[in-house]
């Protein structure tokens, strides 16, 4: 089992649409969670971070948590061509590794 | 205020030869952190330093790769030998407090072609 796991995707939702990104992981103790945005051949920029169960919202984007089923995912509302691109969740432990999962391909349709 | 600066941005190696990557944190990162990314794949992690101190190495190939992050200068990333499957896009990353906390920033990347 990997240590965080995403739906390889590709997945694709029309424009306007909510696309739905979801990341499972397997330590327990992990406390830190990320949202990355990867478009193809350039580097990885934070979308968002979560702490905390419960959602956090920021702009069109929205993270949710749930650690009792070590569990988070990630809302775009009203998808744009633009959000196209390869969406990595990381996972931090105490311990200071980062672990990223092999990332969700994203395509929104005009 | 730069941010992370990576260079070269493309190297080419033929095999048996060394490739030394650098890594230029942003200003007040004192954490590095270097991924290798295959293509069409995620992110892997290979090490993670703070100033002078290697904090985890988990990720890091026990033979031929190694890592420092000086007191002054870049942090740099050392293959040697390389053979064809080094090949690989490898992103270097930066923090000021630490990985739980901090969100990561991300350098351009340095895509290594080994012939």
């Amino acid at each position: 089992q990997k240590e965080v796991e995403q739906n390889s995707g590709p997945l694709s939702v029309p424009e306007g649409a909510i696309a739905s990104l979801n990341c499972t992981y397997s330590d327990r103790v992990s406390q830190s969670f990320f949202w990355y945005r990867q478009y193809s051949g350039k580097s990885p920029e934070l979308i968002m971070s979560i702490y905390s169960n419960g959602d956090k919202e920021d702009g069109r984007f929205t993270a949710q948590l749930n650690k009792a089923s070590q569990y988070v995912s990630l809302l775009i509302r009203d998808s744009q061509p633009s959000d196209s691109a390869t969406y990595l969740c990381a996972v931090n432990t105490n311990a200071g590794k980062s672990t990223f999962g092999d990332g969700t391909t994203l395509t929104v349709k005009p | 205020n730069a941010g992370v600066m990576q260079n070269p941005r493309h190297l080419v190696r033929r095999r048996g030869q060394e490739a030394r990557l650098r890594c230029s944190p942003m200003k007040g990162h004192s954490h590095v952190y270097w991924y290798r990314q295959l293509p069409e794949e995620g992110l892997k992690f290979m090490v993670y330093l703070q100033k002078e101190n290697i904090i985890d190495e988990s990720g890091m190939p026990k033979e031929r790769f190694s890592a420092e992050f000086p007191k002054e200068g870049p942090s740099i990333l050392r293959i040697q030998q390389v053979v064809r499957g080094d090949s690989a896009a490898y992103f270097c990353a930066s923090s000021p407090r630490g990985p739980l906390v901090d969100e990561q920033f991300f350098g351009p990347g340095t895509r290594l072609t080994v012939l």
